[in-house]
């Protein structure tokens, strides 16, 4: 059974950093690009970064690009996002996910969620 | 960027009923579009991918078509399991892109 478990979320004041991990089980994680997809309270779904299987390649949505790294360890089964720079906007529930097996940047498996909180 | 423009953003109807939801691009995307439905306080689930293909598990009562950058999501009899909120998203090129939701309610 595919499993995301994130972690990390909690409060930070405006100008701080935070880390969020997502532990995969269940499927080959080395094999599959992996994604964060967040979403503001009472708001729609937003993407905000992809990484390929290798980690070779990476991708950021504008609003945190040069402020968010996304990085993974396939020994460890692990995805991360260091988020630096902390805004009111990034609050939001961070939800990892996991791209089909054919490859196509839709998501089949998503996590549970953890919420980041961006308050003085 | 692709703007994925998705209508209505809310919707009333009954259980039994057809319920259709549209999302157009701003540029082309061939027919890479997914559907997902998001209950409150739980992750998205993927209904349809590639346009018209349906996930392992979903219901046949979602289907999903295109017509150029026009895609659609129907579900064909509404059930009470299916009141929920629905997203497209477009896997063409990045960054990706959500369509701003609509919010299928009981009438």
């Amino acid at each position: 059974e595919v499993q995301l478990l994130e972690s990390g979320g909690g409060l930070v004041q405006p100008g701080g950093s935070l880390r969020l991990s997502c532990v995969a089980s269940g499927f080959t994680f080395s094999a599959f690009a992996m994604h964060w997809v967040r979403q503001a309270p009472g708001k729609g779904l937003e993407w905000v970064s992809g990484i390929s299987a290798s980690g070779g390649g990476t991708y950021y949505a504008d609003s945190v690009k040069g402020r968010f790294t996304i990085s993974r360890d396939n020994t460890k089964n692990t995805l991360y996002v260091q988020m630096y720079s902390l805004r009111a906007e990034d609050a939001a529930v961070y939800y990892c996910a996991k791209v089909r097996t054919d490859g196509y940047n839709n998501f089949d498996y998503w996590g549970q969620g953890t919420l980041v909180t961006v308050s003085s | 960027d692709v703007q994925m423009t998705q209508s209505p953003s809310f919707v009333s109807a009954s259980v039994g009923d057809r319920v259709t939801i549209t999302c157009r691009a701003s540029q082309g995307i061939r027919s890479w579009l997914a559907w997902y439905q998001q209950k409150p306080g739980k992750a998205p689930k993927l209904l349809i991918y590639a346009a018209s293909n349906l996930q392992s598990g979903v219901p046949s009562r979602f289907s999903g078509s295109e017509s150029g950058t026009d895609f659609t999501l129907t579900i064909s009899s509404l059930q009470p399991e299916d009141f929920a909120t629905y997203y497209c998203q477009q896997a063409n090129s990045y960054p990706l892109t959500f369509g701003g939701g609509t919010k299928v309610e009981i009438k």
